[in-house]
């Protein structure tokens, strides 16, 4: 069974820490992965995409990738209390001919003031 | 820009009613369509996909159906609601290997 799984949390980081989240995937080769918000009783929001080994920074994000560990992990730096949400990673997993996003379950992530 | 849009935001229906929940995505052309569905507690369950006119992949056995009857135009039907139906269901759409872009959602509460 090809899955996607990721810490099952609650974390609860001080504003102004870093939060870190990871995700480990089963299905040597996928390409492309990808983290997701989700407020509470709203849709998921993309933040990060990466394909390639290594980090990619956007702000006070930074995705982690590596493939032979098929881990993939979220550094929030200066962690804001607008930041509280959960995070979903996601992964595009072969299935049959076609490629399809798998998700797993999230964390839940709290930053206190 | 590409915009999705889905509706009903919020919708409660007994048991044995019927379901059709819409999807248009305006902006792109031949687009990939999903629908999940987000139960309480759960992760999000791909149910759906189309990649195309009429061209529809079910990923889960249950008692729904889609239908893709436009190129920007996806579907979730149901015959008949069971209890377990009750979710947030999405609606996403895609090109290629990129992130799917997700539409608000719609609570359905089945009673």
């Amino acid at each position: 069974q090809k899955e996607v799984e990721q810490n099952s949390g609650p974390l609860s980081v001080p504003e102004g820490a870093i939060a870190s989240l990871n995700c480990t995937y089963s299905d040597r080769v996928s390409q492309s992965f990808f983290w997701y918000r989700q407020y509470s009783g709203k849709s998921p929001e993309l933040i990060m995409s990466i394909y390639s080994n290594g980090d990619k920074e956007d702000g006070r994000f930074t995705a982690q990738l590596n493939k032979a560990s098929q881990y993939v992990s979220l550094l929030i730096r200066d962690s804001q209390p607008s930041d509280s949400a959960t995070y979903l990673c996601a992964v595009n997993i072969r299935g049959g001919s076609n490629y399809k996003l798998t998700f797993g379950k999230g964390t839940l992530l709290t930053v206190n003031p | 820009s590409q915009t999705i849009h889905q509706w009903p935001a919020t919708l409660v229906q007994p048991v044995g009613s019927p379901l059709s929940l819409e999807c248009t995505v305006e902006g792109t052309s031949n687009p990939n369509l999903y629908w999940y569905r987000q139960a309480a507690g759960r992760g999000l369950q791909l149910l759906f996909y189309s990649i195309g006119i009429d061209q529809i992949s079910s990923e889960v056995p249950q008692n729904l159906s889609a239908s893709r009857p436009q190129d920007r135009q996806f579907i979730l039907s149901s015959k008949k609601l069971l209890l377990s139906d009750s979710g947030f269901y999405l609606c996403a759409w895609s090109s290629g290997l990129s992130g799917y872009t997700f539409g608000s959602g719609t609570r359905l509460t089945v009673v």
